[in-house]
């Protein structure tokens, strides 16, 4: 079964400070790698997304780095703020069917970034 | 909403009633899924609707029953719970590309089982 491998479970840092989070992904044949972020009482909602194609993509405050050799991703939250706390999974799908046409989710980090 | 609607939002049922969770996307997206979510497995995909057909079950036990009658509809009918089966039950819509490829999901906000 392929596997995305997320850690860590969870992170504490201050407000202003820049939780990373990894991901190490198998499927060579995966080419889409989200980020999902969710709130208590919420489902996950789609935050950020890379292709293969580029090494980093910023969206705001957010920072995707991608190591295509290494098949590894990271999620940066720079200058963190209290309302970044929340639980973040990194996905990854293939863009062949035969691989299989759905995400695959890492398990999850637990992000809590005090005031 | 983000555009996938779910209810009930809270379910408590006794292990011998039968209850269903509807889902509904306005997205008009051409897949459909249901997860499970617990402290245990945090995102344990259940079953993967495209174009209305069932192409996936992850080894669900029979007491879930899926059914998507159409491409904007998907329900999750349960009869003979356990109590290990509280959790919280996410529906998701995505578009499939080119070659099936799927390109990111957009989930709904739960139902909150609880078996009591």
């Amino acid at each position: 079964q392929q596997q995305v491998k997320q850690s860590p479970q969870s992170l504490i840092v201050q407000k202003g400070g820049i939780p990373i989070i990894n991901c190490a992904y198998e499927n060579t044949a995966f080419d889409y790698f989200p980020w999902y972020q969710q709130f208590p009482g919420k489902g996950p909602a789609l935050l950020i997304a890379i292709r293969p194609d580029v090494s980093e993509k910023k969206e705001g405050r957010f920072t995707i780095s991608f190591n295509k050799s290494a098949k590894q991703f990271s999620l940066h939250i720079m200058d963190s703020q209290p309302g970044d706390s929340a639980t973040y999974f990194c996905a990854s799908s293939p863009m062949i069917k035969a691989a299989g046409n759905k995400l695959t989710f890492g398990g999850g980090t637990r992000v809590l970034v005090k005031p | 909403e983000t555009g996938v609607t779910q209810t009930p939002r809270h379910l408590v049922m006794g292990m011998t009633n039968k209850k269903s969770l509807k889902c509904e996307q306005h997205l008009g997206h051409n897949a459909m899924y249901w997860y499970k979510q617990s402290a245990k497995k945090p995102l344990e995909l259940m079953f993967v609707y495209s174009l209305e057909e069932r192409v996936e079950n992850n080894s669900v036990p029979s007491r879930f029953s899926p059914e998507c009658p159409n491409s904007s509809h998907l329900f999750l009918h349960l009869h003979t719970l356990q109590p290990e089966d509280s959790a919280l039950y996410l529906c998701a819509s995505s578009q499939e590309g080119l070659g099936g490829a799927v390109y990111g999901y957009t989930f709904g906000s739960g139902t909150r089982l609880t078996v009591v």
